[in-house]
């Protein structure tokens, strides 16, 4: 059973302060990654995806990826009210099915 | 780009009937296309993938006859929910994922919020 991990929260952060948000997964072959934000009652939105080890930046969002350790993570900088959401981990070996995470609570506090 | 759209955005019907909902990539080609249904505050759940032109393939406990789901081309899927009951009322989200470049990345749409009365 591959597995996706993630704190539930929620995580409480002030304006303007770096949120991290942390993953884990089980299955060693896992190739991609994946970021989502969910805003309460919409569906799922892409904001990153990572493939290799390291970092990956895109605006106030940096991915982080470290497979030795099975571990992906997500900081989103200069947080802001309007970043506060769900967000979902999410895993996948090549084309098989995505396995997503139960999602991060995230609370901006102004 | 990578835009998924779906409809209707909200349906009510009554106990019996059957509600179609069709789910379409804009601007790409979606290889495989993914049904998911979310109940209120809780996780996504995997209903069913299916590619175009083939057979759906249902996760454990999701009865097929009642979802039908039909992938008829590389633009649309559509999802049927056979003989409703107020049990089925849920928030049925849709995704594609394409070819080329980012054909590992799943995009969304925006979901239907299905009550049965």
């Amino acid at each position: 059973q591959k597995e996706v991990e993630q704190n539930s929260g929620p995580l409480s952060v002030p304006e303007g302060a770096i949120a991290s948000l942390n993953c884990t997964y089980s299955d060693r072959g896992s190739q991609s990654f994946f970021w989502y934000r969910q805003y309460s009652g919409k569906s799922p939105e892409l904001i990153m995806s990572i493939y290799s080890n390291g970092d990956k930046e895109d605006g106030r969002f940096t991915a982080q990826l470290n497979k030795a350790s099975q571990y992906v993570s997500l900081l989103i900088r200069d947080s802001q009210p309007s970043d506060s959401a769900t967000y979902l981990c999410a895993v996948t070996e090549g084309y098989q099915k995505v396995t997503f995470g139960t999602g991060t609570k995230l609370q901006v506090i102004p | 780009g990578a835009v998924v759209s779906q409809h209707p955005s909200w349906v009510i019907c009554k106990s019996g009937t059957s509600v179609k909902i069709e789910c379409r990539s804009l601007d790409f080609q979606a290889t495989t296309m993914f049904w998911y249904r979310q109940f209120p505050k809780q996780s996504l759940m995997l209903m069913a993938t299916s590619n175009e032109g083939s057979k759906a393939t249902y996760e454990q406990g999701v009865e097929k006859d009642k979802f039908l789901i039909n992938h008829a081309s590389l633009t649309l899927s559509t999802l049927t929910v056979t003989s409703a009951h107020p049990e089925d009322s849920s928030f049925y989200i849709c995704s594609a994922r394409g070819s080329g470049r980012s054909s590992y990345e799943q995009y969304f749409g925006p979901g239907t919020r299905l009550t049965v009365t």
